[in-house]
């Protein structure tokens, strides 16, 4: 299947800084692609959906302040974490939509904790 | 909201089939049917998705019930590595993309 390649794949952070994930297709041009978290044991929440040139999507009680997404272009999202606080500390998965099958394809997922 | 519905758990012994049901009566006409799995503390993986005809690949087999009310993915022969969360989605029209809605997911242990 298609490569979707997220970095970095952990990362720990001072409580009140910004974090930058970013989330790159690497054979294929992604039209959508999706930001998801996952806290322990449960299920993956979908946060936003990101066209390329256009504003993202914001999934209902998500703030869009606090989780700025951009994407620059078909192979490049990235979400920024601002002014981070230990409650942020969760699993974070981006997935590109593209290729032939149109399927979504996930990233390895970033890990990120706030101290 | 998920529209599907999947058992909790399920387990199975390692080279039998692996069955796994999933529910979800609300399915639009044109909507499919995904599945992916996803193995601790990474992102999910592709499995198979379809419409309303059985689907096969390389890793499994999905069948949907000619109402498209509720399918099962059909792993042929289980191996340890298949024990995983494996969720049934239904990918939802959303504007002018599609978004993919995860449910709770069935945690699947193939057992030696």
């Amino acid at each position: 299947g298609a490569v979707v390649s997220q970095h970095p794949s952990w990362v720990i952070c001072k409580s009140g800084t910004s974090v930058k994930i970013e989330c790159r297709s690497l054979d294929f041009q992604a039209t959508t692609m999706f930001w998801y978290r996952q806290f322990p044991k449960q299920s993956l929440m979908l946060m936003a959906t990101s066209n390329e040139g256009s504003k993202a999507t914001y999934e209902q009680g998500v703030e869009k302040d606090k989780f700025l997404i951009n994407h620059a272009s078909l192979t490049l999202s990235t979400l920024t974490v601002t002014s981070a606080h230990p409650e942020d500390s969760s699993f974070y998965i981006c997935s590109a939509e593209g290729g032939i099958g149109n399927e979504a394809f996930f990233g390895q997922g970033t890990r990120l904790t706030v101290v | 909201d998920a529209k599907t519905t999947q058992p909790p758990s399920m387990d199975c012994a390692e080279g039998r089939a692996a069955n796994l049901p999933c529910n979800h009566s609300t399915i639009s006409g044109n909507e499919y049917v995904y599945w992916y799995r996803q193995i601790h503390s990474q992102g999910p993986q592709y499995i198979i998705h379809g419409l309303k005809n059985n689907e096969t690949n390389e890793m499994a087999s999905l069948i949907i019930t000619e109402d498209r009310k509720s399918s099962t993915l059909i792993l042929p022969h289980a191996t340890l590595r298949d024990t995983a969360v494996y969720y049934c989605i239904v990918r939802v029209r959303m504007d002018s993309s599609y978004k993919l809605i995860f449910g709770s997911g069935t945690r699947l242990l193939v057992r030696p």
